[in-house]
């Protein structure tokens, strides 16, 4: 079946700097891709809708200053965190459709842990 | 978009049934009923879909009531491996980017 991936899988960064987690499409194209946080026991928020080839939407309370999204192709989103503060731990997960699909199934990365120390 | 109730929490005996309940009073007549789960530290993974009819994949059952206000979702022999939290989604159709909204799920427990 369809695979997302994402990169890394888990990273721990100091507090003040930025780190990037990327979101692939192993073997289909998407237009859209969407980015998830779920912090401990809780379900899956999510944060901003990717659109290739153009500005990331994101959902009210998100920040897009300190989480930048960039979807430079048809199999790859970025989600950068700047100014990482510990507040920001979090596992990130992000999922894609596939383009023309007529429904059915939506398809998540394995996910990304960032801890800020 | 259709709220969803779902139980918090459930067990079961592994090689048993399972059966997860959602409500879902609010669904417009387009939407279809998704069930995710979600695996310990993972991402969600599809399970199941269906409009107004029964459905059968190789992972599970979806019973649909036939006012579609609620549904169950069918492990016919739980595993340890079906250990998860399971969401009910409802979604419109026809499909395109479809964003997902996640309530709080409920977490399936297996007891070997």
């Amino acid at each position: 079946g369809a695979v997302v991936s994402q990169h890394p899988s888990r990273v721990i960064c100091k507090s003040g700097t930025s780190v990037k987690i990327e979101c692939r499409s192993l073997d289909f194209q998407a237009t859209t891709m969407f980015w998830y946080r779920q912090f401990p026991k809780k379900s899956l928020m999510l944060m901003a809708t990717s659109n290739e080839g153009s500005k990331a939407t994101y959902e009210q309370g998100v920040e897009k200053d300190k989480f930048l999204i960039n979807h430079a192709s048809l199999t790859l989103s970025t989600l950068t965190v700047t100014s990482a503060h510990p507040e920001d731990s979090s596992f990130y997960i992000c999922s894609a459709n596939p383009t023309g699909n007529s429904g059915n199934t939506i398809y998540f990365g394995e996910g990304s842990w960032l801890t800020v120390v | 978009d259709a709220k969803t109730t779902q139980p918090n929490s459930m067990e079961s005996n592994e090689e048993e049934p399972v059966h997860l309940p959602c409500n879902h009073s609010t669904i417009s007549g387009t939407d279809y009923i998704h069930w995710y789960r979600q695996l310990p530290s993972q991402g969600p993974e599809y399970v199941i879909h269906g409009l107004t009819s029964n459905v059968n994949n190789r992972m599970a059952s979806l019973a649909i009531a036939e006012d579609r206000k609620s549904s169950t979702l069918i492990l016919h022999r739980a595993t340890l491996r079906d250990a998860a939290v399971y969401y009910c989604i409802p979604l419109r159709g026809p499909f395109g980017n479809e964003k997902l909204t996640f309530g709080t799920g409920t977490r399936l427990t297996i007891i070997p």
